[in-house]
């Protein structure tokens, strides 16, 4: 079974551009999350997705961050305009049901992004 | 929101047995306790999970005390590849993640 696809794995970028990452979730699972995570960090939550609603972008930064899960599959993460503090890696996870108790997340790759 | 609080680093040796501790002293009723692993360049992987007494699977066990409000990861003869990242969350809807304990471990 395909664990959870995620694009591109590596991104550099000018400052003030635009950069969008995409993420494919295991087959059947309903909840989707993005997160950020920098060097020597854990990872921090952003955004939480139950099929298509967003039910916790609270730790989003809307002024710049956006994200979109089309149909409750795949989903997509802009940032736009791209800061040098947005540089860090952006992991994307699902589960087959909202994990309020049992916690068990499918990580993907990360896509790496670098802002210059 | 359940906080936990685990060392930021550990050493040990090849075979050895290791044990992390992570504390979470405000644990709800209904928190399930659940331990990730991360190696570099990669997403985190679940390596396991309980609620209370012990747990065991094929890579670690889990205790649990009755209060609940700390938890133990144990792994058996460690290896060169089980150096990584160690990270202990109390599953709510917000996952939250520490900065984790670096596990280094020497031949």
């Amino acid at each position: 079974e395909a664990g959870v696809v995620q694009s591109p794995r590596y991104k550099i970028i000018e400052k003030k551009q635009p950069v969008a990452f995409w993420c494919n979730p295991i087959s059947g699972h309903n909840t989707l999350y993005w997160y950020l995570q920098n060097l020597g960090q854990g990872p921090e939550l952003l955004i939480r997705y139950e099929n298509e609603e967003a039910v916790d972008d609270s730790q989003l930064p809307k002024d710049r961050f956006s994200a979109e899960r089309l149909k409750g599959v795949d989903s997509t993460l802009k940032i736009q305009p791209a800061e040098l503090g947005d540089s860090a890696v952006y992991l994307c996870a699902s589960s087959l049901v909202s994990p309020a108790n049992t916690g068990e997340l499918f990580f993907g790759e990360g896509s790496r992004l670098t802002v210059l | 929101l359940a906080k936990t609080t685990q060392p930021i680093s550990m050493d040990s040796y090849e075979g050895q047995e290791v044990n992390i501790t992570c504390s979470h002293n405000n644990i709800a009723t209904n928190d399930y306790i659940t331990w990730y692993q991360q190696f570099p360049s990669q997403g985190p992987r679940f390596i396991i999970q309980g609620y209370k007494t012990k747990v065991t699977n094929e890579v670690a066990s889990l205790f649990i005390p009755a209060d609940r409000k700390s938890s133990t990861l144990s792994l058996p003869r460690v290896s060169l590849s089980d150096t990584a990242v160690y990270y202990c969350l109390v599953a709510a809807d917000k996952l939250i993640f520490g900065t984790g304990t670096r596990l280094q471990v020497f031949p």
